[in-house]
């Protein structure tokens, strides 16, 4: 079976301080990986998304980057951290599909808060 | 279009009744719709998906209805206990969105079962 972990758990921060967000999958090959943001009390919000190695596309201009160095490993990294980076980051994997996109399975996440 | 705002909407139950929390989505055009429950802290649990060549599924004590002609989704919960307790959120996608991450996800609902 697949399983998806993300680490840290919890992390805080100062403001201008680097960050790096690691996400692993197991049990399969080849997946699309995903990088979200969920603000409190409000919808996920898509960062990234991955299709290969190297493969990165941004959805919305941000303090944030991402890289894929291997199959199963994203990163989500920032050089100087804002205030307004703080939330609750999910890592997520899917099936790749030619035709239609297949469910997204979530890792735990990670809680940062920047101070 | 989605709301912005800090609080859910709440559904309180009594445990051993049934829920049913709805979900509007937004594109005539979505063919795939997946429901996730999250509960504090974690990360997004699948629960179930329907594809929009389907009216009803039905999974382990949760049944997901899908009425296309009104754009509306909702998941039922059998006697439901208070392991259910979380944010249920549902997600749609739309095909050709340009994307390669065209899940979108609504805000969710609470769901609070009292003993």
């Amino acid at each position: 079976s697949q399983t998806i972990h993300q680490w840290p758990a919890t992390l805080v921060q100062p403001v201008g301080s680097p960050l790096s967000l690691e996400c692993t999958v197991e049990g399969t090959s080849n997946p699309n990986l995903y990088w979200y943001r969920q603000a409190a009390g409000r919808g996920l919000q898509l960062l990234f998304y991955s299709v290969g190695i190297g493969q990165i596309s941004s959805e919305v201009p941000q303090n944030l980057s991402a890289s894929r160095p291997q199959d199963r490993q994203f990163i989500l990294s920032s050089k100087k951290l804002l205030l307004s980076d703080s939330g609750f980051y999910l890592c997520a994997w899917s099936r790749i599909k030619r035709s239609s996109t297949d469910t997204q399975y979530f890792g735990p996440g990670t809680r940062l808060t920047v101070l | 279009g989605e709301s912005v705002g800090l609080h859910l909407p709440t559904l309180s139950v009594q445990e051993g009744d049934n829920s049913i929390i709805n979900c509007a989505y937004s594109n005539s055009a979505s063919d795939y719709f997946i429901w996730y429950k999250q509960e504090s802290g974690k990360g997004p649990q699948f629960i179930i998906d329907i594809r929009s060549n389907m009216d009803k599924r039905q999974g382990q004590r949760v049944t997901v209805l899908l009425n296309k002609t009104v754009k509306h989704l909702s998941l039922q919960i059998a006697a439901t206990q208070p392991g259910d307790s979380a944010v249920y959120f549902c997600a749609e996608n739309i095909p050709y969105g340009g994307s390669q991450g065209n899940l979108i996800f609504g805000k969710g609902t609470k769901l609070s079962v009292k003993p």
